[in-house]
């Protein structure tokens, strides 16, 4: 079982919505990430979070709002998204990159959310 | 050029066989290196990691070949809970940025 959570599961927004996704992990990493996937595609990097500062914005736009408030959780604010944003947002955590110790660096990614705009 | 690639496939196989997936990279100053499996749906979780030396878990073993640039994953007496997609990971900078390849798809039939 994952020990990365992600609330909610499934989410089904309009065009003009705010609504925030979640992510909560209980391993002690101190770097958390953003995925999207689309069908049939490997997961896209949104953003890095490492010691709960953003370190990577992977040229995300701004209708995407991360929010990391502790070293367990992290957000994702979503306002105004379009259709082709739909899609399966996946957290993940890991340790803080340690110079290429596999043991370290590996990434657990959360069931994720699967979101529907309209 | 893609930066991890990776056959998409599908690989249709029986019950029983072995199987065998490569994988290219094209940074040469990557640092780690994953298979991780995603079923239909669900989240990518980690199979693997992958070490110069190799290495092996029950009826997976992992490879890298740092001169060549490529890793392989082979599958002995495949499952049919073994059909899944395969994702090539590389780890190639101290970001912690993650590459992956398009995945590989498993498909094990009775």
């Amino acid at each position: 079982d994952t020990e990365v959570t992600q609330t909610p599961k499934h989410l089904v927004m309009g065009m003009t919505n705010k609504k925030s996704l979640k992510c909560e992990q209980h391993m002690g990493h101190r770097a958390m990430y953003w995925y999207k996937q689309k069908a049939k595609k490997p997961p896209e990097l949104m953003f890095v979070y490492s010691y709960e500062k953003l370190s990577i914005n992977e040229s995300v736009p701004s209708r995407f709002s991360p929010e990391c408030p502790n070293s367990s959780l992290l957000n994702l604010h979503l306002h105004a998204l379009q259709p082709e944003d739909s899609a399966l947002y996946l957290c993940a955590s890991s340790q803080p990159f340690n110079g290429g110790l596999a043991s370290t660096d590996t990434q657990y990614f959360g069931p994720g959310t699967r979101l529907t705009v309209l | 050029r893609k930066e991890v690639e990776q056959d998409p496939g599908p690989f249709n196989v029986p019950e029983g066989a072995t199987v065998a997936f490569n994988c290219t990279y094209s940074n040469s100053a990557s640092q780690s290196f994953f298979w991780y499996r995603q079923d239909c749906r669900k989240e990518p979780k980690l199979l693997m990691s992958v070490y110069s030396s190799g290495n092996e878990d029950g009826r997976f073993t992992a490879q890298l070949n740092r001169a060549s640039q490529y890793i392989s994953l082979l599958i002995r007496d495949s499952k049919l809970s073994d059909s899944a997609t395969y994702l090539c990971v590389v780890n190639r900078d101290n970001t912690g940025k993650l590459i992956f390849g398009q995945g590989t798809t498993l498909q094990v039939k009775p």
